[in-house]
């Protein structure tokens, strides 16, 4: 069974911090994605990683994917408030026919 | 127009009735899922289907059912709701590449 463990489950930081929200996964996966979700909203497609040592990057957040470890991880640099969002990792089992698993989800906000 | 949509967008129901979700997408996609988001737990799959004929179990299938009517149409009903199935069910659809999520359906059960 795979498992999905983000943390930290709750981050609160200052405007222009850096902060980085790790997504560790159990068995082999040839897929990971990251999305974000504002409250009452529908998720939101940040990155999309295929391949060992991936590296993306979308304005100030960059996701990167160590497959052998087993782990991704997503780094917030300088935050700003429009960033306070949930975000949640899911992946993809090898064969699995399309179907994610998402983590629990880190709250982040942003304080001025 | 939005590519995934989901009907109703917001229910509150009684305990015992019966209920249907549906979505609807126009992304020409095979793949459809149904999502339950609890806060806390992120989403849960409850029931997916690559097409017409081919409907699977997820995680959380008990108490639910769905029906694949057509291509871009994939429905889900609770037979009798609960109280504990109140939460935000999400319907996606994949490209076997993404998930594209609709915009949710919150759904209260008293």
């Amino acid at each position: 069974e795979l498992k999905v463990e983000q943390n930290p489950l709750f981050l609160s930081m200052q405007e222009g911090k850096n902060y980085t929200i790790y997504c560790n996964y159990s068995t082999t996966s040839d897929r990971l994605y990251w999305y974000r979700q504002d409250p009452g909203k529908s998720l939101e497609s940040l990155f999309v990683l295929l391949s060992n040592g991936a590296v993306k990057q979308e304005g100030r957040l960059m996701a990167s994917l160590d497959t052998k470890a087993r782990l991704s991880t997503l780094h917030i640099t300088a935050a700003v408030h429009d960033l306070s969002a949930t975000y949640f990792c899911a992946v993809g089992l090898t064969g699995s026919n399309y179907k994610l698993t998402f983590g629990k989800g880190t709250l982040l906000t942003v304080n001025p | 127009d939005a590519d995934v949509t989901q009907t109703p967008r917001n229910r509150i129901t009684k305990t015992g009735k019966r209920i249907m979700l549906e979505c609807s997408q126009t992304k020409g996609h095979d793949r459809m899922y149904w999502y339950r988001q609890d806060p806390g737990l992120g989403l849960q799959l409850i029931y997916y289907s690559f097409d017409v004929k081919d409907i699977n179990k997820g995680e959380i299938s008990d108490g639910y059912s769905v029906s694949r009517q057509a291509q871009a149409k994939f429905s889900l009903s609770l037979e009798s709701a609960i109280p504990n199935q109140t939460a935000l069910y999400f319907c996606a659809t994949s490209d076997g590449r993404e998930q594209y999520f609709g915009p949710g359906t919150r759904l209260t059960v008293t």
